[in-house]
Order: structure tokens, then C-alpha cells, then sequence
């Protein structure tokens, strides 16, 4: 597609329900970053992938969150159990190589009450 | 702790002036800044950048200076429009494979 994809634009979920988010990247685009925006906070990097491998999850707040790539294009972000802290946007960003600018989606925006 | 810092939370300036939007970040390793633009409701966009080997960038009305000594950078945008009434994020990284370290933001306001 012409640009990073992401859906759905807005989740509301109860405390203690799973969430997945998608982010389908620019296609041919290598790295895949997904990052975490709390109300008037810059964004909060989540992990990072290149290609299918998940090269760094230093940014994972809890084992309640997880991603995957499996096919190194659609990356998913699963919150298990979610708390009211996960409330945030969730930005996946993408470039083509694995240096250079990013280009982000519009976010995902996740309401836990 | 906080490795880049953009301790004004806001900016207003009037329309064809010049704004300056500061950016202090704390991490020596990093060797590449970018600053993102974005809008309500939608992601950041890219709007420059700058390498640790150079001190300015220029590109139309806009300009980044980098003072590396003070650990330092700043964006400039001459003249100021309304259409550049956003949130602006400082960013930096330290090279190939890494992630975007951002700061915290600026609201830019231009007044008509």
C-alpha cells in the first residue's frame, strides 16, 4: 500500500480482555518498529523487527505484551490482560532499510476501562 | 531517564516569523537526529534530519542546527505559516538497526 496501515484505529476494551492490533507496513519496507504514545508523551519505543526476526523487545513493558512477524510483512501486537495503564497509541512504523527515516501509520488507539 | 529532552512544552508565534524549537538530548552515542511533525488523529511525519558529522541542514523553510559540544539542536522554521501549527518530536538514534529515541514534544501555534 502507499503508506504504513494500521487497525483498527480505535479499541475499547475491558480491564482483563485480550487486544491485537495490526500494522501492515509499507511494501518491501525491512524494519518494522512498534511504539507506545501515552497522552502528551513522545512515543515509547515497543520492539523491533527486521525482516520476521525480532531483533530487540527491550521496550516491552510487561510478558503480557507480545508481537510477531511471521512472514517479515503484517506484524501483530497482542496485549493479554490489559490494565488501564495500557491505555495509549500504539504506532507501528516501517522504513526500507535499516537505516534512515520512519514512516508511521496513524495509530492504533487503546481504551482500557 | 530521559535521553532527549524538549523542555518547552509549547510555542506560539505569530504568522512569517521564526519559530525555534529546542531539543537537548544526554545519549553521546547518538549519531543521527530527526525531528517528526504531527497532527491530531493522525502519525508523525518525517520532516528532517541531520547526521552527527554535520552542524546544519537545510531543506525550504526549514533548518536544523546541531551543536554537539553542548548536546544540542534546534529546529528553525522561516516564515511560519499556519499549516505548521503541530506537535513537533525530536528524535535520536545511534546508527544502523537502532530504534528512535523521542522526546516528550512541542505544540507549535502560528497565529494568523
Amino acid at each position: 500500500g502507499a503508506g504504513v496501515s494500521q487497525s483498527p484505529r480505535y479499541k475499547v476494551a475491558k480491564r482483563g480482555q485480550d487486544v491485537a492490533l495490526r500494522c501492515d507496513p509499507i511494501s518491501g519496507h525491512v524494519s518494522l518498529f512498534w511504539y507506545q504514545q501515552a497522552l502528551g508523551q513522545g512515543p515509547e519505543f515497543l520492539t523491533y523487527f527486521q525482516n520476521e526476526a525480532q531483533l530487540d523487545k527491550s521496550g516491552l513493558p510487561s510478558d503480557r505484551f507480545f508481537a510477531e512477524r511471521p512472514e517479515g510483512s503484517v506484524s501483530t501486537l497482542k496485549i493479554q490482560r490489559t490494565q488501564q495503564e495500557d491505555s495509549a497509541v500504539y504506532l507501528c512504523a516501517s522504513r526500507f532499510r535499516t537505516t534512515g527515516e520512519l514512516f508511521f501509520g496513524e495509530g492504533s488507539r487503546l481504551t482500557v476501562l | 531517564d530521559q535521553q532527549v529532552k524538549q523542555n518547552s512544552p509549547s510555542l506560539s508565534v505569530q504568522e512569517g516569523r521564526i519559530s525555534i524549537l529546542n531539543c537537548d538530548y544526554t545519549n553521546s552515542m547518538f549519531d543521527y537526529f530527526l525531528w517528526y511533525k504531527k497532527y491530531p488523529a493522525e502519525g508523525p511525519t518525517f520532516l528532517i534530519s541531520i547526521s552527527s558529522i554535520k552542524d546544519k541542514n537545510e531543506d525550504g523553510r526549514f533548518t536544523v542546527f546541531l551543536n554537539k559540544s553542548a548536546k544540542h539542536l534546534s529546529l528553525h522554521i522561516v516564515p511560519s505559516q499556519p499549516g505548521d501549527s503541530a506537535v513537533y518530536f525530536c528524535a535520536g538514534t545511534t546508527g544502523a538497526n537502532s530504534k528512535l529515541t523521542f522526546g516528550k514534544g512541542i505544540t507549535l501555534s502560528v497565529r494568523p
